[in-house]
């Protein structure tokens, strides 16, 4: 398996630009997530899906859009990408939320690196 | 609402040096889980350990081990005799839903140097 995958790995994009950073997960998990990583800061989770269809807000969803059309897929869309958006971006993907597996592991991606000038 | 704390910024060692890294946690949950992530240079993050909060057992994998103290609401993490690879940011996070991990609520980290 190639577990979490994100493309691309490094973006430069003036304000007002839009762009969408692809994730994909080939181990068939439910959950997946999207966080962002600001310097010195720990990850902040953006938005979130628990299965294709359904996706829903995080701590910190402003100015950025989401969809699951797939189990595999989880794109993050910046339709007008502005400096406060200037991060590291995570996908992450875990397979279920049944109580018996509770505080299931997030399994993450490489990242990508974003910055808005 | 829940809290991680990771005090310590950064961290250097000499290899072969034990280290410990802290992690401080608040929440009002008597049910909730911890982890901790390596974050190395390439940037990924690594899972390491997740424990429940009903099992107060220390865990040792290798070089690695974790004391998780309810009392003290930490769980820390500690590295013997380090090496050079393990130069990272080290990343503690608290969950507690009883659901999925929407609620993560991660540590600003520590970065550990080890120095040869």
């Amino acid at each position: 398996n190639a577990g979490v995958t994100q493309t691309p790995k490094f973006r430069i994009l003036k304000i007002g630009q839009s762009m969408t950073l692809q994730c994909t997960q080939d181990m068939n998990h439910n959950y997946m997530y999207w966080y962002r990583q600001d310097p010195g800061m720990g990850l902040k989770l953006i938005y979130y899906s628990v299965g294709a269809g359904i996706t829903d807000k995080g701590e910190v969803p402003n100015g950025y859009n989401v969809s699951r059309s797939t189990t595999e897929d989880f794109p993050l869309r910046l339709e007008l990408a502005a400096p406060s958006q200037t991060s590291v971006y995570f996908c992450a993907s875990s397979y279920s939320g049944r109580r018996e597996t509770v505080g299931e592991t997030q399994y993450f991606g490489p990242g990508t690196r974003l910055l808005v000038l | 609402a829940q809290k991680v704390t990771q005090a310590q910024t950064e961290i250097s060692v000499v290899e072969k040096e034990d280290v410990t890294l802290d992690c401080v946690y608040e929440t009002r949950d008597t049910t909730y889980y911890l982890f901790w992530y390596k974050q190395p240079p390439s940037g990924e993050l690594v899972f390491l350990i997740r424990r429940n909060s009903f099992d107060e057992q220390n865990e040792i994998s290798g070089r690695y081990s974790w004391n998780f103290q309810k009392s003290t609401s930490s769980f820390n993490f500690t590295i013997t005799a380090s090496q050079v690879v393990d130069s990272a940011v080290y990343f503690c996070a608290l969950s507690e839903s009883l659901v999925n991990n929407n609620d993560m609520r991660f540590g600003a980290g520590t970065r550990l140097t080890v120095k040869p």
